[in-house]
């Protein structure tokens, strides 16, 4: 099954720009969702098919794509975008989902 | 909006079993699959498997193949979720999560349970 590779963290000053990438083979950047989960908590979707917005999910929150490579990018970061965020994408060829290791954000 | 209400903790041996609960929002068995996610202390998340419960179609990840079974209940919206033969790596916390069917099964997973805690420990 496909394997998704995310950095276990990301350091980041409020204000500023945090981009978590998710990288695998064969990997259709516009299948990825992206969850945000805070301490004791259920994840949260945050980005869905790549690039689309959940209602209720700031603006500042946005998917992008590249080869083999989906990214998940938070503009303006403030203290309250702290947590771990997971990508997950739909394996059709094994019929199973699978998330990537997840990444810690850390606003500084 | 499509609530999921789950059991609560449960302590159990190695080697026994556990059956966790998802109840779903009436009216909901018809357009989502259950899927359910479980979390190790301190670790990632693992998608363990799913049900359609409307055409009782289900899916299993490979590495629970055998030790896991999904079932569903329409009369009363709920999904079970029993685990066999359990370890001490099965100590987690468990979620279901609901996703809107759809033909390629890939649409993003909506809406979460609380998450339920299973310790399995001597």
């Amino acid at each position: 099954s496909s394997v998704l590779t995310q950095p276990p963290s990301v350091s980041v000053a409020p204000g500023k720009t945090a981009s978590i990438t998710c990288g695998g083979n064969n990997i259709v950047s516009d299948s990825v969702h992206w969850y945000q989960q805070k301490p004791g908590q259920a994840p949260v979707l945050v980005i869905f098919y790549g690039s689309d917005r959940p209602s209720g999910i700031p603006e500042r929150f946005s998917g992008s794509n590249s080869e083999n490579t989906a990214t998940l990018t938070i503009s303006r970061v403030v203290g309250g975008d702290e947590g771990d965020y997971y990508c997950q994408v739909w394996d059709s060829h094994s019929d199973q989902w699978v998330f990537g290791g997840g990444t810690k954000l850390t606003v500084l | 909006q499509i609530q999921l209400v789950q059991s609560g903790a449960e302590v159990t041996k190695p080697r026994s079993s556990v059956k966790v609960s998802c109840k779903a929002s009436e009216g909901s068995f018809s357009k989502v699959r259950i899927n359910w996610v479980r979390q190790a202390p301190g670790q990632g998340l693992e998608w363990m498997g799913n049900i359609f419960p409307l055409l009782n179609e289900i899916k299993y990840d490979q590495t629970f193949q055998g030790r896991i079974t999904i079932t569903a209940d329409s009369s009363t919206t709920t999904v079970y979720m029993e685990l066999r033969s359990l370890t001490p790596d099965d100590t987690a916390v468990y979620f279901c999560a609901a996703n809107y069917y759809d033909a390629s099964g890939s649409s993003p997973f909506d809406f979460w349970g609380q998450g339920t805690l299973v310790t399995a420990s001597s």
